[in-house]
């Protein structure tokens, strides 16, 4: 079955640090860009970052830049962020998914979220 | 960054009725535009792609439309299981940017 399984959350204090995981399976992960995606409670959709399939190119939304990283194993088929500095603001669910190129790029397969809570 | 806007913010639709959802970019992203649906508690699914295209197993009732810096999704015929928000997403420039959502009520 192709699937995302993100985990990771969970409560933290700001400043503190977190690391997200996202595990891939029923596709060749090595062969897609991968992004993380975050949803404020009760808030609509904020794309975070993406990193390229050969474990190069990333980019990250400027809210997080110096803060997040974004990284992949793909002997694993696994995707990291690692989030560092965190402030209350950062408080999200966090989604792992795929992007996906065909005749525009979008975010074609979705995990189901982890719940990252900054507060003290 | 690019601002995609939604409108509008919310709507009250009754099944059977055909409802139509725009979103205007703040530039022209020629037909790099995506339609998302977000049920209650779930992740987001992808409707339409590439400004029209329909993502497979996805009902045809459906539709998307638009290019440049204006773009419509239609639903025809409102069933039970489309309540829900839809959210527009540009894909032209980094970064990927969503509109503010739309939430369809009974």
């Amino acid at each position: 079955e192709v699937q995302l399984v993100d985990s990771g959350g969970g409560l933290v204090q700001p400043g503190g640090s977190l690391r997200l995981s996202c595990a891939a399976s029923g596709f060749t992960f090595s062969d897609y860009w991968m992004s993380w995606v975050r949803q404020a409670p009760g808030k609509g959709l904020e794309w975070v970052a993406n990193i390229r399939g050969d474990e190069g190119a990333e980019s990250y939304v400027d809210s997080v830049k110096g803060r997040f990283i974004i990284s992949r194993d793909n002997a694993k088929n696994s995707l990291y962020l690692q989030m560092n500095s965190l402030r209350t603001e950062d408080t999200a669910v966090y989604y792992c998914v795929r992007w996906y190129l065909h005749t525009a790029w979008y975010f074609d397969l979705w995990g189901r979220g982890t719940l990252v809570t900054v507060s003290s | 960054d690019i601002q995609m806007t939604q409108s509008p913010s919310s709507l009250s639709a009754s099944v059977g009725d055909r409802v139509t959802i725009t979103c205007r970019a703040s530039q022209t992203i020629g037909i790099s535009l995506n339609w998302y649906q977000q049920k209650s508690g779930k992740a987001p699914e992808v409707l339409i792609y590439a400004a029209s295209s329909l993502q497979s197993g996805v009902p045809s009732r459906f539709s998307g439309s638009g290019s440049g810096t204006d773009f419509i999704l239609t639903i025809t015929s409102l069933q039970p299981e489309d309540f829900a928000t839809y959210y527009c997403q540009q894909s032209h420039t980094t970064p990927e940017t969503f509109g503010q959502g739309t939430k369809v009520e009974i």
